[in-house]
């Protein structure tokens, strides 16, 4: 099992839709939670931070943790085109250690 | 305006070559840290460092070295290239002490070794 798991994608979506996008974690000591948005051909960029159970929001994207069921989600609203991206999910289990998903590559269709 | 630089973008080397993949933050951050990432594949940590002359190694660390000699200085060395090594490399910092508020990146380094 990989100490994160994401679904590979490709995600594909209608411009207005909601994308949801999920990512699982085996390690329940797991402190602080992210999502960065990869561009094909770019280096990842930090979109959201998540460090306790609930939902976490900025603008149209939307972070929700359940550390029970060892879950993270993006969500994002009114999708557009330009959201067409990877999505890395990385969970921090304390210290340096940050593990990374391999991603779910989203297409937003206009 | 405070940023991660890397140099050079792209390079292609010959095998058996001493390559140094360059790395410079302004924004003051504490940690910083080299990855590995392959198309489609997960990013793997190759070194990492809290600080000046603090430096540790990572999961893929045994075939290259780093130094941190100032703050906003963190260059990864490859003492002989192999084709594989081809990959592309990708320098980060952070800022938090107990608590990690995420990573910004530099733009990486596309390595082919031929």
């Amino acid at each position: 099992q990989k100490e994160v798991e994401q679904n590979s994608g490709p995600l594909s979506v209608p411009e207005g839709a909601i994308a949801s996008l999920n990512c699982t974690y085996s390690d329940r000591g797991s402190q602080s939670f992210f999502w960065y948005r990869q561009y094909s051909g770019k280096s990842p960029e930090l979109i959201m931070s998540i460090y306790s159970n609930g939902d976490q929001e900025d603008g149209r994207f939307t972070a929700q943790l359940n550390k029970a069921s060892q879950y993270v989600s993006l969500l994002i609203r009114d999708s557009q085109p330009s959201d067409s991206a990877t999505y890395l999910c990385a969970v921090n289990t304390g210290g340096f250690k940050t593990i990374f998903g391999a991603g779910t590559r989203l297409f937003v269709k206009a | 305006e405070a940023d991660i630089y890397q140099t050079p973008r792209y390079l292609v080397i010959g095998t058996g070559k001493k390559i140094t993949l360059e790395c410079s933050q302004t924004m003051g951050h504490d940690k910083m840290y080299w990855y590995q990432q392959d198309p489609g594949m997960e990013l793997h940590l190759i070194h990492y460092s809290y600080g000046v002359n603090s430096t540790e190694k990572g999961d893929l660390s045994s075939e290259s070295t780093v130094s941190r000699i100032r703050t906003e200085h963190f260059p990864l060395t490859l003492e002989s290239a192999r084709p594989s090594h081809t990959s592309q490399y990708l320098c980060a910092s952070s800022n938090g002490d107990r608590v990690d508020y995420g990573y910004t990146f530099g733009s990486g380094t596309r390595l082919t070794v031929v």
